[in-house]
């Protein structure tokens, strides 16, 4: 089944302590992306990647990180989280040419305290 | 800065009526249009899309028209079902860019 996978669901953790959001897509697309979902907001995009190595920032990069080293993981890394990033985070891919639909994943949702 | 807004954050409507939301833009450099459905517990799942080179696409109940000179779209659902019920993103993208912009959703009711 074609599918973006992102783990954990479901994360609470506290103020600076290091943390990663594993996102893998099965169906060979070359971008991937990452967005947080805010109440009256939308889904504001926070770093994407065209492909392998290349990765560049969105609307809202600051106080995270990504890397693609692999064409099917695309992780996300909060080095010290703050409060300011509790929020629903998406992962996303799609196919890099012509009209394509982005494919996202269920969310993980973390809480910073 | 927004460049796909949803102004109406909620809409209500009866089982078997129409069911139409909004979505304006800002950039007139997009020329690809898709709505979203988002389920509670679920990412986003892709509904509907147009080009910018037709003014209205059709599947099933649902159909996605484009006014480019107002910079308007509008997903019409008909008719509607209590399984309609939830958030509705609509996103925007120019064809050779993969930055998606996306509204803030409108929570779609549809009552029995």
């Amino acid at each position: 089944e074609a599918q973006v996978t992102q783990n954990p669901r479901y994360l609470i953790t506290v103020t600076g302590k290091k943390l990663t959001v594993t996102c893998s897509q099965n169906m060979n697309h070359e971008y991937m992306s990452w967005y947080r979902q805010d109440p009256g907001l939308g889904l504001r995009q926070i770093y994407y990647s065209m492909n392998v190595e290349v990765t560049d920032k969105g609307d809202v990069p600051e106080g995270y990180k990504v890397s693609r080293k692999e064409k099917r993981n695309f992780p996300l890394i909060l080095e010290s989280p703050s409060p300011n990033q509790t929020s629903l985070y998406f992962c996303a891919s799609s196919s890099a040419t012509g009209y394509s639909p982005l494919h996202f994943g269920n969310g993980t949702r973390l809480t910073v305290t | 800065d927004q460049q796909v807004k949803q102004n109406s954050p909620s809409l209500s409507v009866q089982e078997g009526r129409i069911s139409i939301l909004n979505c304006d833009y800002t950039n007139s450099m997009f020329d690809y249009f898709l709505w979203y459905k988002k389920y509670p517990a679920e990412g986003p799942t892709f509904l509907i899309s147009i080009s910018s080179i037709k003014d209205k696409n059709e599947d099933g109940r649902f159909t996605v028209f484009l006014n480019k000179s107002a910079k308007h779209l509008s997903l019409h659902i008909v008719p509607s079902q209590p399984g309609d019920s939830a958030v509705y993103f609509c996103a925007a993208r120019e064809l050779y860019n993969n930055d998606m912009r996306f509204g803030a959703g409108t929570r779609l009711t549809v009552k029995p």
